[in-house]
């Protein structure tokens, strides 16, 4: 079956340019994470939606990072500004619900490896 | 500060033997914690939950303890073969009770490397 999905898979950006990342969840998971990964590094949470409500940004690094999930589908991470520090994969991970005490795993893209010349 | 800490950046084994990965955290109490593989360009790759109250968890080759008064989580991969190679990662949930966030927080992981 389909899994999560992510477009572009390389980006390569002249500082300063806007960037959107997309994301398609799988059909009918309920919950959608954002997060950039580092050379080395564990990802890093950025964003949580559940449906088409984000309840979580406290991860976003700047006010130059946006994401939405209008229709409580496919997502959206928009970059404004670009900087070098943004070079990163971002990756987006879906899971079927989430809860204290429903604890479902996440289902991760394959990323979009950013780069900002 | 919370803080999860995976202690080898790399571990190289020879096939046929367990490998064993180490997870310790400090100033968490979470409910539950995952262990995720991944492999070069690809995103991490569920393996196993285990949640505070159980002890030790397997699946085929793989099991997981948790132990959360010495706050650490073991993985091991008994019988390891060359294809268990990747980057081996822990994550947990670093909310309180009843906080509106689902988040993971993960380790820097552990590049595992099986030597034929």
């Amino acid at each position: 079956g389909a899994g999560v999905s992510q477009s572009p898979r390389y980006k390569v950006a002249k500082r300063g340019q806007d960037v959107a990342l997309r994301c398609d969840p799988i059909s009918g998971h309920v919950s959608l994470f954002w997060y950039q990964q580092a050379l080395g590094q564990g990802p890093e949470f950025l964003t949580y939606f559940q449906n088409e409500a984000q309840l979580d940004k406290s991860g976003l690094p700047s006010d130059r990072f946006f994401a939405e999930r209008p229709e409580g589908s496919v997502s959206t991470l928009k970059i404004q500004r670009t900087q070098q520090e943004d070079s990163a994969v971002y990756l987006c991970a879906s899971s079927l619900t989430a809860g204290f005490h429903n604890a479902y795993e996440q289902y991760f893209g394959p990323g979009t490896r950013l780069t900002v010349t | 500060s919370q803080k999860i800490e995976q202690n080898s950046e790399a571990l190289n084994i020879q096939e046929g033997k367990t490998a064993t990965l180490t997870c310790n955290y400090t100033n968490y109490s979470p409910a539950y914690l995952q262990w995720y593989r991944q492999d070069p360009g690809r995103g991490p790759v569920f393996l196993l939950l285990i949640r505070e109250n159980e002890k030790e968890k397997r699946k085929e080759r793989l099991k997981v303890t948790f132990d959360t008064t010495l706050k650490q989580s073991l993985f091991h991969i008994t019988a390891s073969q060359p294809a268990d190679s990747a980057t081996y990662l822990c994550a947990l949930d670093p909310r309180d009770s009843g906080a509106g966030s689902y988040q993971l927080t993960f380790g820097k992981g552990t590049k595992l490397s099986v030597i034929p």
